[in-house]
């Protein structure tokens, strides 16, 4: 079960926007609709932003969206700010037997 | 308020044996199943396993299978992670999470980790 495929970094300037891909295959982003996203400062516990592909928990600005084609997953950051500076990891559901397998991580920089 | 309250950071011995455990407060203990993560330092979240709590029904990453051993105290709310024989690449802050008692739920709450360091 190898991690999904993130960008290492990416980095954009206060206001602008950022989207973060996240690449599985047929047995994971692509079969099922079950993708979350994770923000991570580090030293802190992770929290949910992103879940079922496109759905905010509450609390979550609407700046942060999600999307899905094929077997990649994305997640867009409009309006940056410098709180949202951070570690981002998607995830998803792979099956009954073995259902989670985490992106791996894209450090979000806001210049 | 949903809490998931980890033990503290521990150091420990190659060959030693540990439990960590994660307990949480705040919510239906039966609608959730635990999870754990591993962050091995400077590197991404790792997907250990999830643990249902009501029936024991445990599914591990292969990665961790036969390495380390989920389980829960019912009556404390209580998750445990455990290692029998600890090596030095077992060096990592472990996360608890809780996610609904719902196939392909994400992990809504998390604790804030455990740090385990292992060296002689």
């Amino acid at each position: 079960q190898s991690a999904l495929t993130q960008p290492r970094s990416l980095s954009g300037s206060p206001g602008q926007s950022v989207t973060i891909s996240c690449t599985g295959s047929s047995n994971d982003v692509g079969g099922y609709n079950s993708v979350s996203w994770y923000q991570h400062h580090p030293g802190e516990a992770p929290t949910l932003i992103i879940y079922d592909v496109t759905k905010r928990p509450s609390g979550v600005p609407d700046r942060f969206s999600g999307s899905k084609s094929g077997n990649t997953a994305s997640l867009t950051i409009s309006g940056l700010q410098a709180a949202d500076e951070a570690d981002y990891y998607c995830c998803s559901y792979a099956g009954t037997y073995t259902p989670y397998v985490f992106g791996s991580g894209t450090e979000v920089t806001v210049l | 308020e949903v809490q998931l309250v980890q033990s503290g950071g521990e150091v420990k011995k190659p060959g030693e044996s540990l439990k960590i455990s994660c307990k949480g407060s705040g919510y239906s203990f039966n609608n959730y199943w635990f999870g754990w993560v591993r962050q091995v330092p400077g590197k991404g979240l790792e997907w250990m396993g999830i643990f249902n709590p009501v029936n024991s029904d445990t599914r591990y990453s292969p990665s961790f299978e036969g390495h380390v051993t989920m389980s829960v105290d019912r009556s404390t709310y209580t998750a445990y992670l455990q290692w029998s024989s600890l090596t030095p690449s077992d060096t990592a802050m472990y996360f608890c999470a809780i996610r609904p008692a719902v196939t392909a739920s994400p992990f809504d709450f998390w604790g804030q980790g455990t740090l385990v360091t292992v060296s002689s």
